[in-house]
C-alpha cells in the first residue's frame, strides 16, 4: 500500500497570503496524485488532477505540481472561502489512498 | 448533469448488517466503475472500496474485506455496499465517488453527498 504524508498537518493562514501544502508518496507514483477540499458537512470537491491539471470552474488561485514522490498544492492570495481540509490522493495503485489531510483555518 | 445521492445510512449494532445505496443520474452509468470511500472521525479519508463499469470486478481495502461487498445494477443506475459484521471502527460517513478515468485508476470527479454510519451499542 501507497502512503501518502500530508505537511502541514493545521495551517492558519491570513487572507491574501500564500499557502502551500506538501504530499509526500512512500513510493513513485508518476503523476497520478490529486488533490481534494473538503469543507464542513460537504462532500469532498476535486481541484486539481494528475498533479497540475487546472479542473474546470475551480479558481485559479489553487494550483497543483510536482512528481515521482513530491507534490505541492498552493493556494495564492487566500480567500475566506477556503478554509477546509484539502486532502492529496493516489491512483497510481490499489489501494488508492488519501494522505490524512491538512486543515487550513483564516486568522 | 452528474449526480450521486448516497442513502441507507443509520445506527447499528455491533455485529450487525447495513445496505447503502447510490443512485446515479446524469451520465451513463454503466460506463463508470464507481469507489466507496468514508470519512472517518479523527482519522479523514480512507478509501472502502471499487467496482468496474460492469461489475465483473471487485477490489477492497483490507480493513472491510470478508465484511462488505460492492455491487451494482446498471439497470436501475444504482451501486451498493453490502455491511455486515459491522464494527464500531466502521463508523463514519460513506460517499460513493464516480472515477473519471473510465478505468478505477483514475480522479474521483463526482461525489454523492455521504450517509452516516454509526456503529454504536
Amino acid at each position: 500500500e501507497i502512503v501518502l504524508t500530508q505537511s502541514p498537518d493545521f495551517q492558519s493562514v491570513t487572507p491574501k497570503e500564500k499557502v502551500t501544502i506538501t504530499c509526500r508518496a512512500s513510493q513513485s507514483i508518476g503523476s497520478s496524485l490529486h488533490w481534494y477540499q473538503q469543507k464542513p458537512d460537504q462532500s469532498p470537491k476535486l481541484l486539481i488532477k494528475y498533479a497540475s491539471q487546472s479542473i474546470s470552474g475551480v479558481p485559479s488561485r489553487f494550483s497543483g505540481s510536482g512528481s515521482g514522490t513530491d507534490f505541492t498544492l498552493t493556494i495564492n492570495s487566500l480567500e475566506a472561502e477556503d478554509a477546509a481540509a484539502y486532502y492529496c490522493h493516489q491512483s497510481s495503485s490499489l489501494p488508492g489512498t488519501f494522505g490524512q489531510g491538512t486543515k487550513v483555518e483564516i486568522k | 448533469q452528474v449526480q450521486l445521492v448516497d442513502s441507507g445510512g443509520g445506527v447499528v449494532q455491533p455485529g450487525r448488517s447495513l445496505r447503502l445505496s447510490c443512485a446515479a443520474s446524469g451520465f451513463t452509468f454503466s460506463s463508470y466503475a464507481i469507489h466507496w470511500v468514508r470519512l472517518t472521525p479523527g482519522k479523514g479519508l480512507e478509501w472502502v472500496a471499487v467496482i468496474s463499469y460492469d461489475g465483473l470486478n471487485k477490489y477492497y481495502a483490507d480493513s472491510v474485506k470478508g465484511r462488505f461487498t460492492i455491487s451494482r445494477d446498471n439497470s436501475k443506475n444504482t451501486l451498493y455496499l453490502q455491511m455486515n459484521s459491522l464494527r464500531p471502527e466502521d463508523t463514519a460517513v460513506y460517499y460513493c465517488a464516480r472515477d473519471g478515468s473510465g478505468g478505477y485508476f483514475g480522479t474521483l470527479d463526482y461525489w454523492g453527498q455521504g450517509t452516516l454510519v454509526t456503529v454504536s451499542s
